[in-house]
């Protein structure tokens, strides 16, 4: 069973561009998550989907951050436009169904960096 | 709002020095701790979870306990295979996400 991918792996962009992050879920997991983890502090969360449907983004710092899921298969992350503090790993994480346990299984991340 | 400390921030130990990692959480309604092990320049590699107070699971040299307030990863006789940074989450309330600590960095020099 292949595991969760994200791309790319390293993006650099200049402040005040556009970036698109990828993460492509675990076959069957209807559940995808995004977090983030900024130098020194702890992995956060940004949202969750539920097949199509953002069920939490409690998380999104703020409206220049848009996540979507079209059709409930791969989902991506847009940053527009991308500030200094913006910089981090972005990691992408799925599960099964929420019956039993939770287990988030999560990809190798897109680490961004804005200068 | 969840809370989860972790510590040491690092522990070095010599091949075979068996220790434990604590991580002290504050949550309402834990729904689950998690255990992850992350390497370097990877994502977070998924190790146990732990649902009530009592429980305990073992996967080779690592054992996790948990009791009302804290869990324990115990790791035995650790090898160099097993440095990485350790880190705990738990996942509570009518929500799905995970709250992580800021993790342990295990060293084990042979």
């Amino acid at each position: 069973e292949a595991g969760v991918t994200q791309f790319p792996s390293h993006s650099v962009i200049e402040k005040g561009q556009t970036v698109t992050l990828r993460c492509d879920p675990i076959s069957g997991h209807d559940n995808l998550y995004w977090y983030r983890r900024v130098m020194g502090k702890e992995i956060k969360f940004l949202l969750h989907f539920v097949k199509e449907s953002k069920q939490d983004e409690s998380g999104m710092p703020n409206n220049r951050f848009l996540a979507e899921r079209t059709g409930g298969t791969y989902s991506t992350l847009k940053v527009q436009p991308a500030e200094l503090e913006d910089s981090g790993v972005y990691f992408c994480a799925s599960s099964r169904h929420f019956t039993g346990s939770n287990e988030q299984f999560f990809g190798p991340g897109t680490r961004l960096t804005v200068l | 709002e969840d809370q989860v400390t972790q510590s040491p921030e690092a522990l070095r130990l010599q091949e075979g020095e068996s220790s434990s990692l604590n991580c002290s959480y504050t949550v309402s309604g834990l729904r689950g701790l998690f255990w992850y092990r992350q390497d370097p320049g990877k994502g977070p590699e998924f190790l146990f979870t732990l649902y009530s107070a009592g429980e305990e699971k073992e996967k080779e040299r690592l054992k996790a306990t948990l009791t009302k307030k804290e869990s324990f990863l115990h790791i035995t006789a650790p090898k160099p295979e097993d440095s990485a940074t350790y880190l705990c989450a738990v996942n509570g309330g009518s929500n799905y996400k995970l709250t992580f600590g800021k993790g342990t960095l295990l060293t084990v020099n042979p």
